[in-house]
């Protein structure tokens, strides 16, 4: 099994920066996820750690340091569409690859 | 057309009844997986399938059945439906690459 944790609520300021932060307990660590989903739709998929460091994509980038057991997602230049909840996932490789949620961020940008 | 489909998009049932929820895919994908999410609350795990002849129980199976009818279809039933099943229900399906791909998710109303 696996503890995901990850703030509950965020609010930050239209072209602001937020970093998000997700610790997690896992055995066979294999991937860490981000997914952003707005309210009463699918999760979309943003990014995918498996090696330590960090990937960026645009304006979000996503950090991994897996001997901390920590990710943290990076948005950068908010914009009011990016107010939505964000979803940690961990995928283990003794659990058939499947993925394993946190209870997901709500972030609120304001103008 | 959407990669991920579930059927039906809403649906209000009354306490006790038996409700199917479907899932259809067209990514040629072999896993395929039924989420639940509660308001607030992180996707949790009800049941998985890696392929036609092969069902596993999730994080929260009790009340809840699966049918994995063909590769690309995999069915949710609530026996006997009770208020608590009240959620948004979400299917997904991964390649056994990095990201999975939802559907649209079914809003589920037992009264």
């Amino acid at each position: 099994g696996q503890n995901i944790d990850q703030p509950t609520e965020m609010t930050a300021t239209e072209g602001a920066i937020v970093q998000i932060n997700c610790t997690y307990q896992t055995s066979g660590f294999n991937g860490l996820f981000w997914y952003q989903q707005h309210a009463g739709e699918a999760p979309t998929f943003l990014s995918y750690n498996v090696l330590d460091g960090l990937e960026e994509k645009g304006r979000f980038s996503s950090f991994l340091s897996r001997s901390k057991g920590y990710s943290y997602l990076l948005l950068k230049e908010l914009q009011m569409k990016d107010s939505a909840s964000y979803l940690c996932a961990v995928r283990e490789d003794n659990a058939g690859n499947m993925l394993t949620f946190g209870g997901g961020t709500r972030l609120m940008v304001k103008p | 057309d959407a990669d991920v489909t579930q059927t039906p998009r809403n649906r209000i049932t009354k306490t006790g009844k038996r409700i199917m929820l479907e899932c259809s895919q067209t990514k040629g994908h072999d896993r395929m997986y039924w989420y639940r999410q509660d308001p607030g609350l992180g996707l949790r795990l009800i049941y998985y399938s890696f392929d036609v002849k092969d069902i596993n129980k999730g994080e929260i199976s009790d009340g809840y059945s699966v049918s994995r009818q063909a590769q690309a279809k995999f069915s949710l039933s609530l026996e006997s439906a009770i208020p608590n099943q009240t959620a948004l229900y979400f299917c997904a399906t991964t390649g056994g690459g990095t990201e999975a791909f939802f559907g649209q998710g079914t809003r589920l109303t037992v009264v």
